[in-house]
């Protein structure tokens, strides 16, 4: 079975600072790996997501994520904090081909101090 | 526009009244699922199907049902609502990535339920 470990329940950063959001996965084959974000009110938007490929991945809104797999780790990055960033991010892992069944971490909500 | 919907948005009701969230998805998706979100522990898989007719439990399926008539809706029932149901319940779908790579899950905007 596939599990996902996001360390830090609560990350705040200034803002224009680096955002680094850090998740660890455990499976058994090569995972499939996502990155969602949740505003207050609404619900999961896609950031990113790895599949196959190249191991940094691009999504919206300038994150991006690397998955490391000598470290079972795909933290999500970004350089510069902007006010609108404030939300929930949750790391999720499918061992299908897509995400036919996502199992999620427990989230890290993001503050950006002015 | 590309969605799925669920209604109500927001529902409190009372132990043991049956309910039904419905979900509607526009994209002509094959996999549908339910997660019910709870503070510290994330989104839990609920039911989720693979196509019409085809469904099956998720990791936290106890106390609820779900049907696939259609291939466009998904409701999530709960026949005798407890306390420790109140939670913020997703619907999601997705095309079957056994045909499709690389495709992504829609979620809709949630369903706040407390039951008293």
């Amino acid at each position: 079975a596939q599990s996902v470990t996001q360390l830090g329940s609560h990350v705040s950063v200034s803002e224009g600072a680096l955002v680094l959001l850090r998740c660890n996965y455990s499976s058994s084959v090569p995972p499939y790996l996502f990155w969602y974000v949740q505003y207050p009110n609404q619900g999961l938007q896609l950031l990113l997501k790895y599949t196959t490929g190249a191991t940094l991945v691009k999504g919206i809104n300038g994150f991006e994520a690397e998955f490391k797999k000598s470290e079972t780790s795909f933290h999500l990055t970004k350089p510069s904090a902007h006010m609108s960033d404030a939300a929930e991010y949750f790391c999720a892992v499918s061992l299908f081909f897509g995400n036919e069944k996502l199992t999620f971490g427990t989230g890290t909500r993001l503050t950006i101090i002015p | 526009e590309a969605q799925v919907t669920q209604n109500p948005r927001y529902l409190i009701t009372v132990t043991g009244k049956k309910l039904t969230v419905t979900c509607s998805q526009n994209m002509n998706h094959e996999y549908m699922s339910w997660y019910r979100q709870d503070p510290g522990l994330g989104l839990r898989q609920i039911y989720y199907s693979m196509n019409v007719e085809v469904t099956d439990k998720g990791d936290v399926p106890e106390g609820y049902k779900v049907s696939r008539k259609e291939k466009r809706n998904f409701p999530l029932i709960l026949e005798s609502p407890s306390p420790n149901q109140t939670s913020l319940y997703f619907c999601a779908s997705s095309l079957d990535n056994r045909r499709r790579m690389n495709t992504e899950a829609f979620f809709g905007q949630g369903t706040r339920l407390t039951v008293v």
